[in-house]
């Protein structure tokens, strides 16, 4: 089975400016969750989409969106960017909502100018 | 989720045994224990889990102490790819939650010739 894709793998903006970012899941995988990781902040929970709906929200602003299509590929939106938003956005994969096991894609490296 | 503790490097000979230890004093008998890597500039990779059995799999081998306070990843070869941070959580299982994993600073493992 290919694994998670995410795309694009780079990609520069400039403040006030706003990104979508795009994750396939593995097939068969219903459930997409987004991460942001920084070299400060570590690892921290966007939100987790299963369904086309979204089932769990980290403590991040409204700027932060995202949504889920029939075919379980999932999209992230930042709208107003800051430079504080520049970070490694990783998408993770499990077949449901209650597996434990999640399957990370490689990333999207988001730098903001 | 209970707190983990973990060294914050180690380093290990090509070939050699890697033994990766994490203290989770505060674990609930209903939380497993995870383990994924990092490889610089990727996305976290799963490695192994349980609950309080020793588990092996084509990667590695965890060792969970009966008192479930602590346990030890066991790389049994290391090579140079496995050069990575490695990252010990512990979180209950089964609770729609299985998404929001929130990661620590990890192990930084450095596989050297």
């Amino acid at each position: 089975k290919a694994g998670v894709t995410q795309t694009p793998r780079y990609l520069i903006k400039t403040r006030g400016q706003q990104v979508t970012l795009s994750c396939s899941p593995i097939s068969g995988h219903r459930s997409v969750s987004w991460y942001q990781q920084t070299p400060g902040q570590g690892l921290q929970f966007l939100f987790e989409y299963f369904s086309e709906t979204q089932r769990n929200k980290g403590n991040f602003p409204g700027r932060f969106s995202g949504r889920q299509f029939s075919n379980s590929r999932s999209e992230m939106n930042v709208s107003t960017l800051e430079l504080g938003d520049s970070a490694l956005y990783l998408c993770a994969s499990m077949p449901t909502s209650l597996q434990e096991t999640q399957y990370f894609g490689p990333g999207t490296r988001l730098l903001v100018l | 989720d209970a707190k983990t503790t973990q060294p914050t490097s180690m380093d290990c000979a090509e070939g050699r045994a890697a033994n990766l230890p994490c203290n989770h004093s505060t674990i609930s008998g209903n939380e497993y224990v995870y383990w994924y890597r990092q490889i610089h500039s990727q996305g976290p990779q799963y490695i192994i889990h349980g609950l309080k059995n020793n588990e092996t799999n084509e990667m590695a081998s965890l060792i969970i102490t009966e008192d479930r306070k602590s346990s030890t990843l066991i790389l049994p070869h290391a090579t140079l790819r496995d050069t990575a941070v490695y990252y010990c959580i512990v979180r209950v299982a089964n609770t729609g939650t299985a998404s929001k994993l929130t990661f620590g600073t990890g192990t930084r493992l450095q596989v050297t010739l």
